[in-house]
């Protein structure tokens, strides 16, 4: 049982380049997240869906774009990234009410 | 925008000590929420309280939801090495969607 896997795990672009960070679920959750992770400012809102085929924007969106490909899947893209993109970014997954089960995460750094 | 404040951001423990970390928000959340986070791993749910006032516990943690419903804790009994990480308190509230927000940490420090 795998839960959330995200791929990959770690990544290091230049600035300009673009990156999917892939993420799946296996526990048949509606609700997928992306997060990204910064010292001392704990877990950020970047996309949510709340189910297959809708997404909306959390507290930081700019820069990002996101897809929900099937119920499993929920993909992040950084178009053109930049210094201020590097950080530690987390795929989540819930149902209803529910506590959120997270990834591993993937570290990106953008030099 | 919405925000919790948790509070120590960090503490350094001897072993077998115990530890109280607590989280406050100006807004009423349904659900708190207490997550640890391992180093260069995910965060984990630790405990979930759904009414205010409830008292839950899981081994030597327990967390409670505030009468408020603006504040939750969490206390560690008789710290041991591997309680280290981060811990994390989320509120969770029904807005048309279940959103949640997370504290920014508490990073513990144990001792052996």
């Amino acid at each position: 049982n795998a839960g959330v896997t995200q791929t990959p795990k770690f990544q290091v672009l230049k600035t300009g380049q673009s990156m999917t960070l892939q993420c799946a679920q296996d526990m048949n959750h509606n609700s997928m997240y992306w997060y990204r992770q910064d010292p001392g400012m704990g877990l950020r809102l970047i996309y949510y869906s709340a189910s297959e085929g809708t997404t909306d924007k959390g507290e930081v969106p700019n820069g990002y774009n996101v897809s929900r490909l099937n119920k499993r899947e929920f993909s992040l893209r950084l178009e053109s990234a930049a210094p201020s993109q590097t950080s530690v970014y987390f795929c989540a997954s819930g149902k209803g009410d529910q506590p959120q089960h997270f990834g591993d995460g993937t570290r990106l750094s953008i030099l | 925008g919405q925000q919790l404040n948790q509070s120590p951001q960090s503490m350094f423990i001897q072993e077998g000590e115990d530890v109280s970390m607590n989280c406050t928000s100006s807004s009423i959340f349904n659900t708190w929420l207490w997550y640890k986070q391992d180093p260069g791993e995910g965060p984990v749910l630790l405990i979930a309280l759904y009414k205010a006032g409830e008292l839950t516990s899981n081994g030597r943690l327990t967390a409670q939801f505030g009468i408020t419903r603006k504040d939750s804790f969490l206390n560690i009994s008789a710290s041991i090495p591997s309680d280290v990480g981060i811990y994390f308190c989320a509120g969770q509230r029904d807005t048309g969607g279940f959103k949640t927000i997370f504290g920014a940490g508490t990073r513990l420090f144990v001792k052996a």
